[in-house]
C-alpha cells in the first residue's frame, strides 16, 4: 500500500516567518493530496489540497506544490500567525487515504 | 447539516475484553473510513466501508474488524485488547463515488484506554 514519509516532525517559527512541511509518497498511482490541520484535542480539518494534474495551488497564506516525477509535495505557510498552531498532516490517496506521521508546528509570538 | 459523530467519546476497558466502536456519516455519505492515532504515529489507516463492504483495508491484525450498515453507520471492533490498542480512534466519512474517499470530514474521535 501507498507510504508516506512526513518531515520535519517539529517546526518552531517566529510569528510572520514562514513555514514549510514536505512529505513524499511512494504509489505512483496516488492523485490526491490533501493537507489537514489538528488543532489540540480537536479534529482534523482540510485546509488545502491538490490534485495530481496540478503542479501548484493557493489559498491566501497557504500553498501546496506537488512534484509528481519525484513524488513529494510540500505545504507552505506564509506569514504564519500563532493561530497556525497546530499539528498538520499531509496524505496521497488512491483507493484509500494514507497520512504522514504529522508536523507539529509552533508560531511564537 | 450534522457532522461525523462517534460513540462513545471515552472508553476504559482492560486487556482480553473486546470494544465496539460508533459512527454515523454525514447525511448522504457512503463512504466511512476507520484510523488509529497514537502520538507519533499519525493517523494509521484500519479499513474503509463503502455501501456495506469492505472497500480496503490497512495493515492491522484480524482483531480489528468493522462493518457498515444500510444507513451507511459503522461500527469497528477490536477483540481481545492490548495495552498498544490505547488510542484515539477516528472515523471519517466521505461521499466516496469517485471511486477514492476524496475529502474526508472527521469525527471527534473515541478514546480508548486499555488498562
Amino acid at each position: 500500500g501507498e507510504n508516506v514519509e512526513q518531515h520535519p516532525s517539529t517546526l518552531s517559527v517566529q510569528e510572520g516567518d514562514s513555514a514549510v512541511i514536505k512529505c513524499t509518497y511512494s504509489d505512483s498511482a496516488s492523485n490526491y493530496f490533501p493537507w489537514y490541520k489538528q488543532e489540540l484535542g480537536k479534529r482534523p480539518q482540510l485546509i488545502i489540497d491538490i490534485r495530481s494534474n496540478v503542479g501548484e495551488k493557493k489559498d491566501q497564506r497557504i500553498a501546496v506544490t506537488l512534484n509528481k516525477t519525484a513524488k513529494h509535495f510540500s505545504l507552505h505557510i506564509t506569514e504564519t500567525q500563532p493561530e497556525d498552531s497546530a499539528v498538520y498532516f499531509c496524505a496521497a490517496s488512491t483507493s484509500d487515504m494514507r497520512f504522514g506521521a504529522g508536523t507539529r508546528l509552533t508560531v511564537k509570538p | 447539516k450534522a457532522g461525523v459523530t462517534q460513540t462513545p467519546r471515552y472508553l476504559i476497558k482492560t486487556r482480553g475484553q473486546q470494544v465496539t466502536l460508533s459512527c454515523s456519516p454525514i447525511s448522504g455519505h457512503r463512504s466511512v473510513s476507520w484510523y488509529q492515532q497514537t502520538p507519533g504515529q499519525g493517523l494509521q489507516f484500519l479499513f474503509e466501508y463503502f455501501s456495506e463492504t469492505q472497500r480496503n483495508k490497512g495493515n492491522f491484525p484480524g482483531r480489528f474488524s468493522g462493518r457498515q450498515f444500510s444507513n451507511s453507520r459503522s461500527e469497528m471492533n477490536v477483540s481481545t485488547l492490548e495495552l498498544g490498542d490505547s488510542a484515539l480512534y477516528l472515523c471519517a466519512s466521505s461521499s466516496g463515488l469517485t471511486g477514492s474517499p476524496g475529502e474526508l470530514f472527521f469525527g471527534e474521535g473515541s478514546r480508548l484506554t486499555v488498562l
